[in-house]
């Protein structure tokens, strides 16, 4: 079966400007996350939705970060304004369920702010 | 901080040898717990889980222990592969505040020399 797929791999943008991050789920996945993973460190939950509602965003910085799942498919994380500590790589992964189950990991979209 | 932790940030072992990655959790509440992988470039991929009810599990090459009673998880590899070289996370699926949401640690390099 196809994997997460993640658009784009790799992204420079100067601080305070907007980006937008997309992914697609594997087909038939109802629940999608999104992580951030600053050089060093282990992924860090961002949002997460089970179909189109949101499960968790508790550490989604709400003042700069958004996302959303409209159709309960395919998700868009967006920062505006963005800044250096945003540089990361984004990651978005989908499982089956919400609880004790896989998830299966997109390759990322790396995002440099300068 | 976080829940997850690891003992170890990197290891080094030589190729043929056994490889042992630690990781110590918090919250006994956490009834599921998963390691994956990690290679320069790629999202986490899943290598193995593990259930509260079960205190060892065995997969293809690795097995993992989990002691409750000191709240350790354990990643065992045997005769480590140069292709085994990575970072290692270790995660917990959380309760609470972080209701069914994978919670990674910081992660073990793995270094495999030949």
């Amino acid at each position: 079966e196809a994997g997460v797929a993640q658009s784009p791999r790799y992204k420079i943008i100067e601080k305070r400007q907007s980006v937008a991050f997309w992914c697609n789920p594997i087909s038939g996945h109802a629940t999608l996350y999104w992580y951030q993973q600053i050089l060093g460190q282990g992924p860090k939950l961002l949002i997460q939705f089970q179909n189109n509602g949101v499960v968790d965003d508790s550490q989604l910085p709400k003042d700069r970060f958004s996302a959303e799942r409209l159709k309960g498919v395919d998700s868009t994380l967006k920062i505006q304004p963005a800044k250096l500590e945003d540089s990361a790589v984004y990651l978005c992964a989908s499982s089956l369920m919400d609880l004790n189950t896989e998830a299966f990991f997109g390759q990322g979209t790396r995002l440099t702010v300068v | 901080g976080e829940s997850v932790g690891l003992h170890l940030p990197t290891l080094s072992v030589q190729e043929g040898d056994n490889s042992i990655i630690n990781c110590a959790y918090s919250n006994s509440a956490s009834d599921y717990f998963i390691w994956y992988k990690q290679e320069s470039g790629k999202g986490p991929q899943f290598i193995i889980d593990i259930r509260s009810n079960m205190d060892k599990r065995q997969g293809q090459r690795v097995t993992v222990l989990l002691n409750k009673t000191v709240k350790h998880l354990s990643l065992q590899i045997a005769a480590t592969q140069p292709g085994d070289s990575a970072v290692y996370f270790c995660a917990e699926i959380g309760y609470g505040g972080s209701q069914g949401n994978l919670i990674f640690g910081k992660g073990t390099k793995l270094s495999v020399k030949p």
